[in-house]
Parts: C-alpha cells; sequence; structure tokens
C-alpha cells in the first residue's frame, strides 16, 4: 500500500497562475482533507470531503477549491494563485467508523507551494 | 470557540529528561484529543490520542494527561530520546474534523 500520496511535490508558479494539487489513497477511506501549513500557524484545515461527490469549508477555504469525483482522489485547486498562498499543502484520509473511536487520519508527504 | 492552544512553541532537552508539552481549550463539544508528530520534510503521524472521559493514557514513553475540568491536556515524554526531536502538535476533534494546535518544536540532545 502506498498510503496517500502527493502530486506534484514541490511548485513554483507566478501570482495569477493556476494549478491543481492532486492527492490519491489507497486505503478505501471515506474522508479526506486539504491542510496547509504555515510557521507558527499549526495546521490549517482549507476543505475537506465526507464522501465521494462531497465537499466542505474548512477554516480557510478562501482563494481554493476542492472536487472529489473518485473515492480515491482529492483535488485541490488554485484559480489564481496569490503570494499569501505561499505555504506547504498536506493531504489526509481517515475511515468514517463509529463515532466512540478515534479514526486516525493519515497523512500525505507534502507539496511545498511558492508563489512569486 | 474553536481554537486550540498549544505551548511551549520550542523546547529543548537533554537526553533522558522529561519533555512537557501543553495544549488548551474552549469547547466542550471536541471529543477526541490526538497528538501528531511531524518529522522534518514528512507528513505528520498519529503519536496517541485520548478521549475526554479518560484521565491519563500511556503508551511506551509518551502518556497524555487530560484535566476536563480545566480544559486542558498534555504530553509528556519521558527518558526523551534524540530520535524524539520532531514538531508535536496537539489536536481536537469535532465532527470528523481535527483542529491543530501552533505546534511545539522539540529538540533533544545528546
Amino acid at each position: 500500500n502506498a498510503g496517500v500520496t502527493q502530486t506534484p511535490k514541490f511548485r513554483v508558479l507566478k501570482t495569477g497562475q493556476s494549478m491543481t494539487l492532486l492527492c490519491a489513497q489507497d486505503m478505501n477511506h471515506e474522508y479526506m482533507y486539504w491542510y496547509r501549513q504555515d510557521p507558527g500557524m499549526g495546521l490549517r484545515l482549507i476543505h475537506y470531503s465526507v464522501g465521494e461527490g462531497t465537499t466542505a469549508k474548512g477554516e480557510v477555504p478562501d482563494g481554493y477549491n476542492v472536487s472529489r469525483l473518485k473515492k480515491q482522489n482529492f483535488l485541490l485547486g488554485l484559480e489564481s494563485a496569490a503570494p499569501s498562498q505561499t505555504s506547504v499543502y498536506f493531504c489526509a484520509s481517515s475511515y468514517s467508523g463509529p463515532r466512540g473511536v478515534y479514526n486516525e487520519q493519515f497523512f500525505g508527504p507534502g507539496t511545498r507551494l511558492t508563489v512569486l | 470557540q474553536q481554537q486550540v492552544k498549544q505551548s511551549p512553541q520550542s523546547l529543548i532537552v537533554q537526553k533522558g529528561g522529561i519533555s512537557i508539552i501543553n495544549c488548551a481549550y474552549e469547547n466542550t463539544a471536541f471529543d477526541y484529543f490526538p497528538w501528531y508528530q511531524q518529522f522534518p520534510g514528512k507528513g505528520p503521524a498519529l503519536l496517541i490520542a485520548i478521549r475526554p472521559d479518560v484521565s491519563e493514557k500511556k503508551e511506551g514513553r509518551f502518556t497524555i494527561s487530560f484535566n476536563k475540568s480545566a480544559k486542558q491536556f498534555s504530553l509528556h515524554i519521558m527518558d526523551s530520546q534524540p530520535g524524539d526531536s520532531a514538531t508535536y502538535f496537539c489536536a481536537a476533534r469535532s465532527t470528523d474534523k481535527l483542529i491543530f494546535g501552533t505546534g511545539t518544536r522539540l529538540q533533544v540532545f545528546p
């Protein structure tokens, strides 16, 4: 099992350019998440999905869009990149599971994005 | 309030010492409190998690202490090792989402 994979690993964009980050998981997880990690700010949830065809906003959704057309894939799009979106982006996935247990979120290796 | 406050921001401990990281929260609806460990260049990975009806959970050298009335929880790393040098994040779960603390960079020197 590859677990959670992210493509690309690094990317440099110019302000106003667009791009799509791809997250794939082979664990048959229902839930998938996109986070951004910035120094001193921890991990902040951008968007998440509780199943194929569904998406929802997290803490910092502005400037990003997502799609979950297939259960195993979760795409994060930047329509018009801004320097404030320079960050490390992590994808994660987990089982839905019963309410009384903690279902671990498995994280990908991250994508380092720089917007000039 | 959907925040989780974490301290200290950085921590330097000598090998064999005890590392302690603290977190505080406001939302009583949080139903799980995990800790994640992140090594440089890697994604975070679950270290240990606790429910709010349990006051302590221990896994090897790692222990979570939970104080429900104070809305605080902490991670204790006993006999800290250089291999424990990493960034640690506390988190709280709210309806399938995690709210993360800002992280603590731990450095353990031999």
